[in-house]
């Protein structure tokens, strides 16, 4: 089967950097994928990995090791509107079947 | 393009009634995705089609979920009959590589089962 773990809350400060991490398990692995979800809102894209080592796109990035299981999204000079859950998704066995995980719900504090 | 189109966006109906929601992708995308969000389950996996064709139902969760997808542009998602616990938001997603990589989500459906 597929599993996949983050924690559920982050806080931090306006202008820090936050991590917020994934670990899975899944039998058979193609990517990981990040998503951003607003209250109301639906799920729009970050990033994908599909090798390990780290991606950066502006003030996103994300990173994977394989080996590890495990994988992290990195969000630099927070901005309010940076307030959001953050859901990781493993695409596994067959390859077009995402798994997503229960996601995490970062505060931006002022 | 206008991205995926959902409707209706809400939909506030009575249990044992029949739902359909509908679903447009975007244009040239030949993966479609129904997802279900819900917070005590999350955001599940119900069934994905590639090339009009249903590939993966196994999260339709009972046999009064159904799919289909009679072309490129346009599917349909019907719960009959409907139950309270079906209450959730009901997303479409479309992309053109399937799980690998970037999904596009429409707005979604807030489905209320009274």
């Amino acid at each position: 089967g597929q599993s996949l773990e983050q924690p559920s809350e982050v806080t931090a400060v306006e202008g820090a950097i936050v991590q917020m991490n994934c670990t899975y398990q899944t039998s058979g692995f193609y990517g990981l994928s990040w998503y951003q979800q607003h209250d109301g809102g639906a799920p729009t894209f970050l990033s994908y990995n599909a090798l390990d080592g780290l991606e950066e796109t502006g003030r996103f990035s994300s990173f994977l090791s394989r080996s590890d299981s495990y994988g992290y999204l990195l969000l630099q000079e927070l901005q309010m509107k940076d307030s959001a859950s953050y859901f990781c998704a493993v695409s596994g066995t067959g390859g077009f079947k995402t798994i997503f995980g229960a996601g995490t719900r970062l505060f931006v504090k002022a | 393009d206008a991205g995926v189109i959902q409707s209706p966006r809400h939909e506030v109906t009575e249990m044992g009634q029949e739902v359909t929601l509908r679903c447009k992708p975007i244009s040239g995308h030949d993966y479609l995705f129904w997802y279900r969000q819900t917070m005590m389950r999350g955001l599940e996996l119900l069934i994905y089609f590639n090339n009009n064709v249903p590939i993966d139902d196994s999260g339709m969760p009972e046999d009064r979920f159904s799919a289909k997808m009679p072309n490129a542009s346009f599917s349909t998602l019907k719960i009959q009959p409907s139950e309270p616990r079906d209450s959730a938001v009901y997303f479409c997603a479309s992309s053109t590589a399937g799980g690998l990589g970037e999904q596009f989500f429409g707005p979604g459906t807030r489905l209320t089962v009274l």
